[in-house]
Formats: C-alpha cells, sequence, structure tokens
C-alpha cells in the first residue's frame, strides 16, 4: 500500500522560510521511474505544479518559482523536503505530494498526500 | 500564465456522456494525465498515457488525444462523477509540468 503525507508549519509569516516534509510508504526513491512532486492549489483555485524530484537526483521546478525552491530527498528515511524562501500571503494554500510514475511512456502522479494548508498571515 | 487551458464548468445530465478537454501546445508531443478532485479531497488520478485508468477507476471515464487537444470522456455519467477535473502534462520545453485551468463537472 502507497500512501504519502505531508507535514509542516500551518501558519507563516511573510518572510518567513517554509520547510515541508512529505514521508512516504510503499514504494522507494531508489527505483527508476520513480519521484514525488509537490503541487499546491490555493483556496478555490486551480492546482499549481511547484517542484519534482526523481529517483536519480535530478530536480526540476517551476519557471516561476524557481528562485524560491530547493527540493531533496532522504532515500534512507523515505522524505523528500520542500524549502520555500519569502513566503507572501499569495503562497496561503494546501500543499500537496505525490508520487511521480513513469512507465512505458506515459507519466503521471499516481498516489497522492491529503495535503496540508499552510496560511501565510501578519 | 497555465499552458494548458480547459473549459471552466460543464454540465451533464445523469446518465449521459461529457467530454472534457484540454489544449495545450505541448499536448502534440506528450501524453496527459487526468485527475478528479471532490472538494475537502486530494486530486485522485482516472486517467493516464494513451488510455490507462488506474485501478478501480469505472471504465466509463475515457482518455483521448487529437492534435494540441488532449480529453477525458465520462460515459454515463453518474452522481458521484460531480467534481473538479484536472489535466497535466509536460510543458512546452519538456522539462517541467504544468497543470490545466480546471473544469467544474457538475451532473444534472
Amino acid at each position: 500500500q502507497i500512501t504519502l503525507k505531508e507535514s509542516g508549519p500551518t501558519l507563516m509569516k511573510p518572510t518567513q522560510t517554509l520547510t515541508l516534509t512529505c514521508t512516504f510508504s510503499g514504494f522507494s526513491l531508489r527505483t527508476s521511474g520513480v519521484g514525488v512532486g509537490w503541487i499546491r492549489q490555493p483556496p478555490g483555485r486551480a492546482l499549481e505544479w511547484l517542484a519534482l524530484i526523481y529517483w536519480d537526483d535530478d530536480k526540476r521546478y517551476s519557471p516561476s518559482l524557481k528562485s524560491r525552491f530547493t527540493i531533496t530527498k532522504d532515500t534512507s528515511k523515505n522524505q523528500v523536503v520542500l524549502t520555500m524562501t519569502n513566503m507572501d500571503p499569495v503562497d496561503t494554500a494546501t500543499y500537496y505530494c505525490a508520487r511521480y510514475f513513469h512507465s512505458s511512456g506515459s507519466r503521471r502522479f499516481d498516489y497522492w498526500g491529503q495535503g496540508t494548508l499552510v496560511t501565510v498571515s501578519s | 500564465s497555465s499552458e494548458l487551458t480547459q473549459d471552466p464548468a460543464v454540465s451533464v445530465a445523469l446518465g449521459q456522456t461529457v467530454r472534457i478537454t484540454c489544449q495545450g501546445d505541448s499536448l502534440g508531443r506528450y501524453y496527459a494525465s487526468w485527475y478528479q478532485q471532490k472538494p475537502g479531497q486530494a486530486p485522485i488520478l482516472v486517467i493516464y498515457g494513451k488510455n490507462n485508468r488506474p485501478s478501480g477507476i469505472p471504465d466509463r471515464f475515457s482518455g483521448s488525444s487529437s492534435g494540441n487537444t488532449a480529453s477525458l470522456t465520462i460515459t454515463g455519467a453518474q452522481a458521484e462523477d460531480e467534481a473538479d477535473y484536472y489535466c497535466n502534462s509536460r510543458d512546452s520545453s519538456g522539462n517541467h509540468y504544468v497543470f490545466g485551468t480546471g473544469t467544474r463537472v457538475t451532473v444534472l
């Protein structure tokens, strides 16, 4: 059974740095074709892809937000960490982590965490 | 701005067929995946690749693609299919991912 769960602060002040942890089970980030991505959703709005780390440690970031992000993995702990600097009220959103899987030419985010709401307010 | 465009909302009568489209330049090269999201819940994958359904997804969900448009079709829509639907694919560079703008499906 594959599960993912996000953890981190629920309330942030502007300019602070957000650190979110995705703890997963049921798969390994050592497996070829596997990755973990972060996606967010502001209240009442659409999903937004943020970042993705692959099994081989390749990392991809949303071009519009790239300078603010760092994504890392700890394979031994089955965790992926997303750090986002200079938080602003517009970053208020539910943040999801999801497993990425690539096989037979198709790519997808096939398992998702429940999400964690992060509110940025002074 | 999003590189994948969806109609904001569609409605369908119970038991009828509805098609949701996703338009973007990258879809001419890459498959889309589709996600269903109900209020207060995390998205779930319903279609990926050429036309693949994860285990547990009813066969009334199907996917297709033509040119720069990917489509998700629900044949015989049920009340429980009322949700927001998002497409996802790689962007034009092929190096990043992007979600569509989302479509709210209402079952009448």
